[in-house]
């Protein structure tokens, strides 16, 4: 069965400090993967898209990596900021004729001042 | 990059009643409309998949006669919540995928509907 399992599912950290946030998928055939963040009562908006031969990719303070190996990935954020807090979702696109798109649980971030 | 715009942001109505929400690609044409459902805290389950001129294809378990999605044009695809009851309450996205974008995803801001 496909699927995508984030941990944690919340992470309270301070401004300033940076943390790492999981990502295990259980996808095949494997086309890509991407990092969302979402802020609350808004629409996901892009990070990060990783394909299978990419091991990192980075957005300004956002690291994302890859494992295509073990199917994991973690995104990595640095520097954190107060703006920061939002849920971060990784998904897996499915190589398929068709569009199909694992969601990940999510990781509730929250920065603090 | 691309927008895609979502209204209404957020609607109440009485149970029993048919609510429509809209997603507008502003600068890009889109080929393929997603439409999902998000409760609290969780995250987006997607309801069903959308080609232009075409009908759209419901995930297991969504009604399609409740849930009825209209992608008439490369610019605009609708999601009409039919006989609205209180556990239609949810927050519905949209996103689009469209020629020049290659992978990428855009997506609405979001409606979130509560049901009296």
């Amino acid at each position: 069965k496909n699927q995508v399992e984030q941990s944690p599912q919340s992470l309270i950290i301070l401004e300033g400090k940076n943390c790492t946030l999981q990502c295990n998928y259980t996808v095949s055939p494997f086309s890509n993967l991407r990092w969302y963040k979402q802020d609350t009562g808004r629409g996901p908006v892009s990070l990060t898209i990783m394909t299978f031969s990419e091991n990192t990719k980075s957005n300004g303070r956002y690291t994302a990596t890859l494992d295509a190996d073990t199917k994991q990935s973690s995104l990595h954020i640095t520097a954190s900021q107060l703006s920061d807090s939002a849920s971060y979702i990784c998904v897996v696109r499915v190589a398929s004729g068709t569009y199909k798109y694992i969601f990940g649980t999510g990781t509730r971030l929250k920065v603090l001042a | 990059g691309a927008v895609v715009s979502q209204h209404p942001s957020r609607v109440i109505c009485k149970s029993g009643t048919s609510v429509k929400i809209e997603c507008r690609s502003l600068d890009f044409q889109a080929t393929t409309m997603f439409w999902y459902r998000q409760f609290p805290k969780q995250s987006l389950m997607l309801m069903a998949t959308s080609n232009e001129g075409s009908k759209a294809t419901y995930e297991q378990g969504v009604e399609k006669d409740k849930f009825l999605i209209n992608h008439a044009s490369l610019t605009l695809s609708t999601l009409t919540v039919t006989s609205a009851h209180p556990e239609d309450s949810s927050f519905y996205i949209c996103s689009a995928r469209g020629q020049g974008f290659g992978e990428k995803l855009f997506f609405g801001s979001g409606t979130q509907l509560s049901v009296l």
